[in-house]
Protein backbone atom coordinates (compact mmCIF):
# COMPACT_ATOMS: atom_id res chain seq x y z
CA UNK A 1 0.00 0.00 0.00
CA UNK A 2 1.23 3.59 -0.77
CA UNK A 3 1.52 5.65 2.08
CA UNK A 4 1.13 9.49 2.37
CA UNK A 5 3.24 11.36 4.90
CA UNK A 6 2.34 14.88 5.75
CA UNK A 7 4.88 17.59 7.23
CA UNK A 8 4.27 19.13 9.90
CA UNK A 9 1.84 17.64 11.71
CA UNK A 10 1.08 21.04 13.01
CA UNK A 11 2.11 24.96 12.32
CA UNK A 12 1.87 28.23 14.23
CA UNK A 13 1.77 30.90 11.83
CA UNK A 14 0.15 34.58 11.60
CA UNK A 15 -1.65 36.00 9.40
CA UNK A 16 0.09 37.63 6.51
CA UNK A 17 2.99 34.51 6.80
CA UNK A 18 3.68 31.93 4.05
CA UNK A 19 3.03 28.62 4.89
CA UNK A 20 4.20 25.74 3.28
CA UNK A 21 2.97 21.88 3.70
CA UNK A 22 4.95 18.80 2.73
CA UNK A 23 3.12 15.57 1.30
CA UNK A 24 5.21 12.73 1.02
CA UNK A 25 4.08 9.09 -1.15
CA UNK A 26 5.93 5.81 -0.49
CA UNK A 27 5.71 4.95 -4.25
CA UNK A 28 5.64 7.33 -6.83
CA UNK A 29 1.66 8.96 -8.06
CA UNK A 30 2.95 11.02 -10.88
CA UNK A 31 0.33 13.94 -10.34
CA UNK A 32 -2.79 12.67 -8.79
CA UNK A 33 -2.77 14.37 -5.77
CA UNK A 34 -5.76 16.33 -4.05
CA UNK A 35 -5.59 18.82 -1.27
CA UNK A 36 -8.43 19.73 1.03
CA UNK A 37 -9.02 22.53 3.68
CA UNK A 38 -11.26 21.12 6.83
CA UNK A 39 -12.43 23.55 9.07
CA UNK A 40 -13.51 22.28 12.60
CA UNK A 41 -16.92 20.41 12.77
CA UNK A 42 -17.12 21.10 8.97
CA UNK A 43 -16.76 19.02 5.62
CA UNK A 44 -13.52 18.59 4.00
CA UNK A 45 -13.25 21.29 0.72
CA UNK A 46 -11.42 20.27 -2.10
CA UNK A 47 -8.72 23.10 -3.32
CA UNK A 48 -6.38 21.33 -5.16
CA UNK A 49 -6.36 18.25 -7.69
CA UNK A 50 -3.79 16.79 -10.34
CA UNK A 51 -1.73 18.25 -7.56
CA UNK A 52 -1.66 21.90 -8.73
CA UNK A 53 -5.33 22.90 -10.23
CA UNK A 54 -7.08 24.72 -8.42
CA UNK A 55 -10.38 24.36 -7.91
CA UNK A 56 -13.12 26.72 -9.09
CA UNK A 57 -13.39 29.38 -6.42
CA UNK A 58 -10.23 28.69 -4.11
CA UNK A 59 -8.05 31.98 -3.67
CA UNK A 60 -5.16 32.09 -5.89
CA UNK A 61 -3.21 32.62 -2.37
CA UNK A 62 -3.16 28.00 -2.53
CA UNK A 63 -0.78 26.76 -5.19
CA UNK A 64 -0.01 23.17 -4.98
CA UNK A 65 3.33 21.76 -7.08
CA UNK A 66 5.50 18.33 -7.20
CA UNK A 67 4.89 15.07 -8.95
CA UNK A 68 6.15 11.80 -8.51
CA UNK A 69 6.49 11.02 -4.57
CA UNK A 70 7.08 14.87 -3.42
CA UNK A 71 4.07 17.76 -3.04
CA UNK A 72 3.82 20.67 -1.65
CA UNK A 73 0.74 22.84 -0.75
CA UNK A 74 1.62 26.93 -0.05
CA UNK A 75 -0.44 29.45 1.13
CA UNK A 76 1.29 32.61 -0.08
CA UNK A 77 -0.35 34.91 2.63
CA UNK A 78 -2.25 33.34 5.10
CA UNK A 79 -5.60 34.58 5.70
CA UNK A 80 -7.52 34.34 9.14
CA UNK A 81 -10.26 32.23 7.66
CA UNK A 82 -7.18 30.14 6.34
CA UNK A 83 -7.14 28.68 10.19
CA UNK A 84 -7.89 24.83 9.70
CA UNK A 85 -6.48 21.47 9.16
CA UNK A 86 -5.03 20.40 5.67
CA UNK A 87 -5.11 16.97 3.77
CA UNK A 88 -3.24 15.78 1.08
CA UNK A 89 -5.22 12.57 -0.53
CA UNK A 90 -3.32 10.25 -3.48
CA UNK A 91 -5.94 9.11 -5.73
CA UNK A 92 -4.38 6.60 -8.43
CA UNK A 93 -6.08 3.24 -6.94
CA UNK A 94 -7.32 3.26 -3.96
CA UNK A 95 -7.62 6.61 -2.08
CA UNK A 96 -5.30 7.58 0.74
CA UNK A 97 -5.52 10.77 2.82
CA UNK A 98 -2.21 11.85 5.24
CA UNK A 99 -2.53 12.71 8.49
CA UNK A 100 -3.09 16.20 8.49
CA UNK A 101 -1.23 19.15 9.01
CA UNK A 102 -3.22 21.92 11.40
CA UNK A 103 -2.48 25.55 11.07
CA UNK A 104 -2.69 27.46 14.35
CA UNK A 105 -2.48 30.99 14.96
CA UNK A 106 0.61 32.10 16.23
CA UNK B 1 -26.01 22.09 -7.14
CA UNK B 2 -25.96 18.79 -5.66
CA UNK B 3 -26.87 18.09 -2.46
CA UNK B 4 -25.83 14.64 -0.54
CA UNK B 5 -27.43 13.96 3.31
CA UNK B 6 -26.42 11.22 5.55
CA UNK B 7 -28.90 9.23 7.61
CA UNK B 8 -29.23 5.51 9.88
CA UNK B 9 -28.55 5.01 13.54
CA UNK B 10 -26.33 6.81 15.20
CA UNK B 11 -24.93 4.24 18.03
CA UNK B 12 -24.37 0.38 17.13
CA UNK B 13 -23.04 -2.42 19.04
CA UNK B 14 -20.27 -4.27 18.88
CA UNK B 15 -20.28 -7.23 16.70
CA UNK B 16 -23.57 -5.53 14.81
CA UNK B 17 -24.17 -4.00 11.42
CA UNK B 18 -23.56 -0.20 10.46
CA UNK B 19 -26.22 0.77 8.06
CA UNK B 20 -26.20 4.20 6.48
CA UNK B 21 -28.52 5.93 3.70
CA UNK B 22 -27.37 8.78 1.70
CA UNK B 23 -29.69 10.82 0.05
CA UNK B 24 -29.23 12.67 -3.14
CA UNK B 25 -30.91 16.15 -3.88
CA UNK B 26 -30.56 18.49 -7.07
CA UNK B 27 -29.30 15.79 -8.78
CA UNK B 28 -29.55 11.83 -9.89
CA UNK B 29 -27.92 8.98 -8.88
CA UNK B 30 -28.29 7.92 -11.85
CA UNK B 31 -25.87 10.43 -13.67
CA UNK B 32 -22.33 9.52 -14.91
CA UNK B 33 -20.86 9.81 -10.90
CA UNK B 34 -19.03 7.58 -8.98
CA UNK B 35 -20.52 7.85 -5.23
CA UNK B 36 -18.35 7.67 -1.94
CA UNK B 37 -18.31 6.74 1.33
CA UNK B 38 -15.47 8.52 3.61
CA UNK B 39 -15.31 8.25 7.12
CA UNK B 40 -12.98 9.97 9.92
CA UNK B 41 -12.99 8.80 13.35
CA UNK B 42 -12.96 11.99 16.09
CA UNK B 43 -9.87 13.71 15.73
CA UNK B 44 -8.22 11.51 13.32
CA UNK B 45 -7.69 11.28 9.37
CA UNK B 46 -9.99 10.32 6.52
CA UNK B 47 -9.96 7.16 5.22
CA UNK B 48 -11.92 6.20 2.04
CA UNK B 49 -14.06 3.59 2.45
CA UNK B 50 -15.62 2.62 -1.17
CA UNK B 51 -17.91 3.66 -4.02
CA UNK B 52 -20.95 2.58 -6.70
CA UNK B 53 -21.50 3.48 -9.86
CA UNK B 54 -25.24 3.54 -10.92
CA UNK B 55 -24.85 0.19 -12.63
CA UNK B 56 -24.33 -1.03 -9.25
CA UNK B 57 -20.47 -1.17 -10.01
CA UNK B 58 -18.62 -1.26 -7.05
CA UNK B 59 -15.32 -0.87 -5.92
CA UNK B 60 -13.99 -1.13 -2.07
CA UNK B 61 -11.18 -0.07 -0.12
CA UNK B 62 -9.25 -3.70 0.45
CA UNK B 63 -8.27 -3.06 4.44
CA UNK B 64 -12.57 -3.08 4.81
CA UNK B 65 -13.47 -4.81 1.75
CA UNK B 66 -14.64 -7.91 3.44
CA UNK B 67 -17.03 -6.42 5.99
CA UNK B 68 -18.49 -3.83 3.98
CA UNK B 69 -21.50 -3.82 1.08
CA UNK B 70 -22.94 -0.82 -0.68
CA UNK B 71 -26.00 -0.15 -2.85
CA UNK B 72 -27.95 1.99 -4.74
CA UNK B 73 -32.04 2.50 -4.80
CA UNK B 74 -32.82 4.31 -7.75
CA UNK B 75 -36.35 5.00 -7.39
CA UNK B 76 -35.60 6.59 -3.95
CA UNK B 77 -32.07 9.05 -5.42
CA UNK B 78 -30.11 7.76 -2.55
CA UNK B 79 -26.97 4.95 -2.11
CA UNK B 80 -26.25 2.55 1.32
CA UNK B 81 -23.29 1.34 3.44
CA UNK B 82 -23.50 -2.09 5.33
CA UNK B 83 -20.87 -2.38 7.05
CA UNK B 84 -20.42 -5.56 9.33
CA UNK B 85 -18.45 -6.89 12.70
CA UNK B 86 -18.02 -3.54 13.65
CA UNK B 87 -15.91 -2.52 16.53
CA UNK B 88 -14.94 0.78 18.46
CA UNK B 89 -12.48 1.02 16.19
CA UNK B 90 -15.39 1.77 13.40
CA UNK B 91 -16.73 5.18 15.67
CA UNK B 92 -16.43 8.11 12.92
CA UNK B 93 -17.75 10.77 10.99
CA UNK B 94 -19.26 8.85 8.42
CA UNK B 95 -19.30 11.25 5.09
CA UNK B 96 -21.00 10.37 1.67
CA UNK B 97 -19.18 12.02 -0.94
CA UNK B 98 -19.73 12.41 -4.87
CA UNK B 99 -16.80 11.81 -7.40
CA UNK B 100 -15.21 15.21 -8.78
CA UNK B 101 -15.45 13.88 -12.27
CA UNK B 102 -18.14 12.61 -14.49
CA UNK B 103 -17.83 8.61 -15.82
CA UNK B 104 -14.62 7.59 -14.50
CA UNK B 105 -14.45 7.28 -11.23
CA UNK B 106 -11.34 9.82 -10.28
CA UNK B 107 -11.60 8.89 -6.51
CA UNK B 108 -11.51 12.75 -5.48
CA UNK B 109 -14.13 14.66 -3.93
CA UNK B 110 -15.94 17.98 -4.68
CA UNK B 111 -19.52 17.43 -3.16
CA UNK B 112 -19.46 15.90 0.58
CA UNK B 113 -22.52 15.07 2.72
CA UNK B 114 -22.61 17.11 6.07
CA UNK B 115 -21.66 13.75 7.86
CA UNK B 116 -23.41 11.69 10.67
CA UNK B 117 -21.70 10.28 14.01
CA UNK B 118 -21.87 6.25 14.37
CA UNK B 119 -20.83 5.54 17.61
CA UNK B 120 -19.87 1.80 18.33
CA UNK B 121 -20.72 1.09 21.73
CA UNK B 122 -22.85 -1.22 24.47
Amino acid sequence: DIQMTQSPSSLSASVGDRVTITCRASQNIRNYLAWYQQKPGKVPKLLISAASTLEFGVPSRFSGSGSGTDFTLTISSLQPEDFATYYCQKYNSVPFFGGGTTVEIK
Amino acid sequence: QVQLQESGPGLVKPSGTLSLTCAVSGGSISSNNWWSWVRQPPGKGLEWIGEIFHTGSTSYNPSLESRVTMSLDKSKNQFSLKMTSVTAADTAVYYCARDRCSTTSCRFFASWGLGTLVTVSS
